[in-house]
């Protein structure tokens, strides 16, 4: 069983297109987050949800929108997607509880490019 | 505002060899640090996690130390091996506000050669 799970893996549009991507964890975990990877490899966090509440959000235009139904999933929504979107997005979970943290668990990310 | 650094940036070893990956970060408040392997194309995957409160961690041929006074963390790998060739992240946790948030360094790409 994956622990993290994101789909899909690539993604492919032309610009000015909006597009998701989900995330599941069935880690029971009560955090999850949105990565970007850059094309230098730079890993840096768009947002965290606690329990479906946004506490993290590391100023991302707000053509991102994250959703989090309930405390397993997490999704990413992209509003009109411009070529500076494209990188890999990776989400992952932990057990944060008053603070502190837990081992993280990343997903096999998603390849997104913009056209 | 946490800084993490990672270095070298990128290491080629023979096989056989044992080698150490160095991490730095700027605020000592972390909860715990966490090491990630990353290979090309890949998702990250977990290596070793030390808390707070610990000064190292094991898992067969990987050692991580942690010394949260200086901002510093190794990760020791020995008897590389050729697929032991990835990127290697270390992340270090700390607080923002009323949140928990990883920060990742910048990486190390190693090869091992045969």
């Amino acid at each position: 069983d994956t622990a993290v799970s994101q789909t899909p893996k690539y993604l492919v549009t032309q610009m000015g297109n909006d597009k998701s991507i989900k995330c599941e964890q069935n880690l029971g975990h009560d955090t999850m987050y949105w990565y970007k990877q850059d094309s230098k490899k730079f890993l840096k966090i768009m947002f965290s949800y606690n329990n479906k509440e946004l506490i993290i959000n590391e100023t991302v235009p707000n053509r991102f929108s994250p959703k989090s139904p309930d405390k397993a999933h997490l999704n990413l929504h992209i509003n009109s997607l411009e070529l500076g979107d494209s990188a890999v997005y990776f989400c992952a979970s932990s057990q944060a509880g008053q603070g502190k943290g837990t081992e993280a668990f990343f997903g096999q990310g998603t390849r997104l490019t913009v056209v | 505002k946490q800084e993490v650094t990672q270095i070298p940036a990128a290491l080629s070893v023979p096989e056989g060899e044992n080698l150490v990956l160095n991490c730095s970060f700027t605020d000592s408040a972390i909860y715990n640090l966490q090491w990630f392997r990353q290979d090309p194309g890949k998702g990250l995957t977990s290596l070793l996690l030390i808390q707070s409160s610990q000064r190292e961690q094991t898992s067969g041929r990987l050692n991580a130390s942690l010394d949260k006074s200086s901002g510093r963390s190794t990760l020791y790998i020995a008897a590389s091996q050729p697929g032991d060739s990835a990127t290697y992240l270390c992340a270090a946790l700390g607080r923002t506000g009323t949140a928990s948030k990883l920060t990742f360094g910048t990486g190390t790409r190693l090869q091992v050669t045969l």
